[in-house]
């Protein structure tokens, strides 16, 4: 079974779209994560949900909204892309916090044309 | 500026060769993890690190935690093919909040 699984892998769309991605864990953990990797490899984080409450909130246009309907579960919903929101897109979960084991999707690859 | 830096940024060596990997930091790390990412995944932890001086095996790899909790390395002896991949150092930094803050990464290719 996967333990973090988010869908779609790949996603292509126009400029302006708005579009959401969809997270699931089944591991149990209390706390998850929406990260960002763009061409570079830099992986950063936008978002971080403990319980279906947001705790992280980095420096992320409004035009992305996570929303977490229970804690095994962190959706991604972006408004108005840009082609700077193309990257890869991760979903990862922990039970200990940052401080603990990030458990990682395989990633959704967003281009945007 | 990077608040974690990873040297090299890319590595090519032969199978059967050793290599290290670096990871640095001006901050203070609470603690470090290591990661290795293949292509189209995503990174798998290798393991955490928390005390200044530690060192940690996982068969071929080798973790060292610096003493003053700054910096880290990755040591793997006599690489395979499989040990391909990216390696990526991620610390809590307490100046960056409590959030894991990764490297960019170092790209390490073992040709069989």
């Amino acid at each position: 079974d996967t333990a973090v699984s988010q869908t779609p892998k790949y996603l292509v769309t126009q400029m302006g779209n708005d579009k959401s991605i969809k997270c699931e864990q089944n591991l149990g953990h209390d706390t998850m994560y929406w990260y960002k990797q763009d061409s570079k490899k830099f992986l950063k984080i936008m978002f971080s949900y403990n319980n279906k409450e947001l705790i992280i909130n980095e420096t992320v246009p409004n035009r992305f909204s996570p929303k977490s309907p229970d804690k095994a579960h962190l959706n991604l919903h972006i408004n108005s892309l840009e082609l700077g929101d193309s990257a890869v897109y991760f979903c990862a979960s922990s039970q200990e916090g940052p401080s603990g084991p990030q458990h990682f999707g395989d990633g959704t690859r967003l281009s945007i044309l | 500026t990077q608040l974690l830096e990873q040297s090299p940024q890319f590595l090519s060596i032969q199978e059967g060769e050793n290599l290290t990997v670096y990871c640095n930091s001006s901050s203070v790390f609470s603690s470090l993890q290591w990661y290795r990412q293949e292509p189209g995944e995503g990174p798998v932890l290798l393991v955490t690190v928390v005390t200044g001086g530690e060192v940690k095996k996982l068969k071929r790899l080798t973790f060292q935690f610096g003493d003053a909790r700054k910096d880290s390395s990755l040591h793997i002896t006599a690489a395979q093919p499989g040990d391909t991949g990216l390696y990526l150092c991620a610390g809590l930094i307490k100046a960056a909040g409590n959030k894991l803050t990764f490297g960019g990464g170092t790209r390490v290719l073992v040709k069989p």
